[in-house]
């Protein structure tokens, strides 16, 4: 069954660093997201990616974020200046349209230090 | 006030009991999610719907457009159904609103 592929699993990074985030979406969805969970709280949105453009974003989504698909199979999230309260874990998640289910990845765990 | 409110947030039963899960929302959707999450951290979609009813194996989902109320039936629980279930609302198009999950822990 096809899936939405997330890597690294986990990344341990120091406070000021930049990360960058990697999903494989599932091959014949056009439809991206990311989202993010806080240690113990629930699940929040973060951007949304259509057409080689972000299609919508939170407040969370500030200068410090970035999103691309650099490729045809690739999207990913860039954190410029990695802070304390960015360690979370960061969800990929993409769908076919806008009227089918949302398919999740595994997770990425970011811990900044 | 949360737009998107679930309950019981924890659940503890029996293997073989019915369970229920609730969300209720308080703005209009386009369509609602119901996800699992286990201790692992990954999410898995279990529905996605915008009326009516969904049944897939042992789960049920309902949905009330008008009263903004959804529920999860689990019938003939199992252990293995221990996780967090989380309900899911498209805000928009795009944007999906979360609820705080419910956990859900099925004893043998």
């Amino acid at each position: 069954e096809p899936e939405v592929t997330q890597t690294p699993s986990h990344q341990v990074t120091q406070m000021g660093q930049e990360v960058i985030l990697r999903c494989v979406p599932i091959s014949n969805h056009l439809y991206f997201y990311w989202y993010r969970q806080i240690l113990g709280q629930k699940v929040e949105f973060l951007v949304s990616f259509y057409n080689n453009e972000i299609s919508e974003k939170s407040e969370i989504f500030d200068d410090q974020f970035s999103v691309e698909r650099p490729d045809g199979s690739n999207f990913t999230l860039k954190i410029r200046s990695t802070k304390l309260e960015d360690s979370a874990m960061y969800f990929c998640a993409s769908r076919v349209d806008r009227d089918t289910e949302a398919f999740f990845g595994q997770g990425t765990r970011l811990t900044v230090v | 006030k949360n737009e998107v409110e679930q309950s019981p947030q924890n659940l503890t039963a029996q293997e073989g009991e019915f369970i229920t899960i609730n969300c209720s929302y308080s703005v209009g959707i386009s369509a609602l999610h119901w996800l699992q999450q286990h201790p692992g951290g990954g999410i898995v979609s279990l529905f996605m719907l915008s009326s009516g009813k969904k049944k897939h194996g042992r789960l049920i989902a309902t949905i009330n457009i008008q009263e903004k109320h959804s529920s999860l039936h689990i019938t003939a629980s199992h252990p293995r159904d221990s996780a967090v279930y989380i309900c899911a609302v498209y805000k928009g198009a795009q944007k999906l609103v979360f609820g705080q999950g419910t956990r859900l822990t099925i004893n043998p």
